[in-house]
């Protein structure tokens, strides 16, 4: 099956700076890479995806970026805000469509 | 409506009772999900159901029973669950198909005693 790594693990960043969580991929059949938000006690949000035609994607100040050849997958945040400290998860869909997330990323944005 | 609702909120249960957990969505989705979530981990899969049949059970044990009415509900059903099984149980749902984005419910909190 599908296994997703995803580093750092946690990340701390001024407020201002760009924060960069990369992940990894096996399944070379994988075909959608979509990025969870979760802020603490709720649920996790959808805030972009990726699908595997398309080498990059971005929206406001997030953009995600797909290496097919190496299987690597990553999330950009520029002009961190406080608002944006929260856990991130990657996730592969495989051709079943069953979503295998990464282990997550607690971001900090400091004031 | 783009919300994905979940009951109850909180649920503390014993060994020997049976619970069910409610979910529901009305955004025309034909794919949900539930997953479940320890603390400081990522939703791990339990069972998906495509156009109301259930297309996936991860080995999950027999004491959660999933079931999907119609297309808008989901339900999954507890009986003499372990105290290892306290968790957030979190649905979602999604179009059908491999290339789409989950929208997850709140969650329901569940602890066993």
């Amino acid at each position: 099956g599908e296994n997703v790594e995803q580093h750092p693990s946690t990340l701390s960043v001024q407020e201002g700076d760009s924060a960069v969580i990369k992940c990894t991929y096996s399944d070379s059949a994988s075909n959608y890479f979509p990025w969870y938000k979760q802020e603490l006690g709720k649920r996790p949000q959808l805030i972009i995806d990726i699908r595997s035609n398309v080498g990059e994607k971005k929206d406001q100040r997030i953009a995600v970026t797909l290496n097919k050849t190496a299987k690597h997958f990553s999330l950009h945040i520029t002009e961190t805000q406080p608002e944006d400290s929260a856990v991130y998860f990657c996730a592969a869909n495989d051709n079943a469509g069953k979503s295998t997330f990464g282990d997550g990323t607690t971001l900090t944005v400091k004031p | 409506d783009t919300e994905v609702t979940q009951t109850p909120k909180h649920l503390v249960m014993g060994m020997t009772n049976k619970k069910s957990l409610k979910c529901e969505q009305h955004m025309g989705h034909r794919a949900m999900y539930w997953y479940k979530q320890k603390a400081k981990k990522p939703p791990e899969l339990m069972f998906v159901y495509s156009y109301e049949k259930l297309s996936i059970n991860e080995s999950v044990p027999s004491r959660f029973s999933p079931e999907c009415p119609n297309s808008s509900l989901l339900n999954l059903h507890l009986h003499a669950l372990q105290p290892e099984d306290s968790a957030l149980y979190l649905c979602a749902s999604s179009q059908a198909g491999t290339r789409y984005g989950y929208t997850f419910g709140s969650g329901t909190r569940l602890t066993v005693v």
